[in-house]
């Protein structure tokens, strides 16, 4: 147990749908970063967060969006749901200046239909 | 382009056998390099974290090792167990940023 719990666990959207992912960060931790895995792949990064202010992107569209809040959990937004959205999204948290020792939620399976 | 390439792609061994992982990177600049181990529909853990200067590090049965001036790591199984069956994926960092490589998957069968 990572103590990272996201909700939730699989969820079934269409195709120009809106889907909102949630993640609670371990306890003590201030930096949380998303990723989407696709099926046979290794997880790719989204974006980072800390302190509530974006402070890393990877190479995604505006369409995918997030939040952190006050209590260090987070939400991960994706507008107009294409087919290739469908993917295992992981949130890892973890406390900036540590060294960097991530950890994982189970994730959140999306299929987009 | 920072990419992280891993090998081999799947592995099959026997229970109790030792098997070696390898990744291979150009990423620029290297922060740190680590080993995952992610069971399938699951999130992935840590297994191991090397700063440029570690050579080597273990944990319990898995030992990684890095050469930064190749930029080559491998992750060294020993006497391998049933619940060794997972995919098992090496992340380079560059500042916040991670690359991940997609991973090899290793069977451990009876």
């Amino acid at each position: 147990e990572t103590g990272v719990t996201q909700s939730p666990t699989h969820l079934i959207k269409t195709r120009g749908q809106q889907v909102t992912l949630r993640c609670s960060s371990q306890s003590g931790h201030n930096t949380v970063s998303w990723y989407q895995q696709a099926l046979g792949q290794g997880p790719q990064f989204i974006f980072q967060y800390y302190r509530e202010e974006e402070n890393g992107r990877g190479n995604f569209p505006p369409r995918f969006s997030g939040l952190q809040f006050p209590n260090y959990s987070s939400e991960l937004n994706v507008n107009a749901l294409e087919l290739d959205d469908s993917a295992l999204y992981l949130c890892a948290s973890s406390f900036m200046g540590s060294g960097g020792e991530l950890f994982f939620g189970e994730g959140s399976r999306l299929t987009v239909l | 382009k920072n990419q992280v390439e891993q090998s081999p792609q799947s592995l099959i061994i026997l229970e109790g056998k030792n098997c070696t992982l390898q990744c291979n990177y150009t990423v620029s600049p290297f922060s740190n390099l680590r080993w995952y181990k992610q069971d399938t529909g699951r999130g992935p853990v840590s297994l191991t974290i090397m700063t440029f200067s570690e050579n080597t590090k273990s944990n319990g049965r898995y030992t990684a090792t890095l050469d930064a001036d190749t930029k080559q790591s491998s992750l060294h199984i020993t006497a391998s167990q049933l619940s060794d069956s997972a995919s098992y994926i090496c992340v380079v960092s560059a500042g916040y940023a991670l690359n991940f490589g997609k991973g090899t998957s290793l069977l451990v069968t009876p």
